[in-house]
């Protein structure tokens, strides 16, 4: 079936530097797209969103491209921090109306070196 | 700041014994979502509430599931009996409305933390 993924796994930056975490999606359809952080025991925290008729969109430190062409997702961290160290995950929404619902990738857990 | 409150936070609890997990969402979230999440893996959807009515409970293992939402504000979700492969973390989120403009973001709670044994 089609599913949203995520390239690496696991990221390792030191301190200070960019941090860029990749997503892939194969449904076509998908018009909405989230970025969550999760850390350890607690549930996931919203981070930055884009719709399908943008290209890119900047946070508060962070900017999430989208590339349908590819069929491609990033998360841009700038200068990060040891607080950014977490799991993160996209997610995408397919279709609409009342009915819609987010498919999770699984998840790239980030850590940031002092 | 408005937060999905959700209870309890951990629970431990032997296999066929009944358990039961409380959320309050955001005030004036009409859409309320209990999710699933396996160690390692992203949350996956096992009902959807729109005001107090299923709009999708597709992944939901209603032989041994059920979830409501009486009056359309908080939820309680229900395993009955549970098996030691029900171990996970379940997590409610809200959001204003499905299907809106503004809707789509979607605010979790801290999640209930479940052992079965």
């Amino acid at each position: 079936g089609e599913s949203v993924g995520l390239h690496l796994p696991t990221l390792s930056v030191q301190e200070g530097d960019n941090s860029i975490i990749n997503c892939a999606y194969s449904n076509s359809a998908s018009d909405y797209f989230i970025w969550y952080k999760q850390e350890s025991g607690k549930g996931p925290q919203f981070i930055i969103d884009i719709r399908s008729n943008m290209d890119k969109r900047q946070g508060q430190r962070v900017t999430v491209l989208l590339n349908k062409t590819v069929k491609h997702l990033s998360l841009q961290i700038a200068a990060t921090q040891p607080g950014d160290s977490a799991v993160y995950f996209c997610a995408e929404n397919i279709g609409g109306g009342s009915n819609y619902k987010l498919t999770f990738g699984k998840g790239t857990l980030l850590t940031v070196n002092p | 700041e408005a937060e999905v409150a959700q209870s309890p936070r951990y629970k431990i609890t032997e296999k066929s014994q009944a358990v039961a997990f409380w959320c309050d969402p955001i005030s004036g979230h009409a859409t309320l979502y209990w999710y699933r999440q396996i160690l390692g893996q992203g949350p996956e959807l096992l009902v959807q509430f729109q005001d107090e009515s299923v709009v999708d409970d597709s992944q939901l293992p209603k032989d041994r599931f059920s979830a409501e939402r009486l009056k359309g504000v908080d939820s309680t979700l229900k395993i009955q009996p549970a098996e030691l492969g029900d171990s996970a973390m379940y997590l409610c989120a809200s959001s204003l409305r499905a299907g809106t403009s503004v809707s789509y973001e979607q605010y979790f709670g801290p999640g209930t933390r479940l052992t079965v044994t």
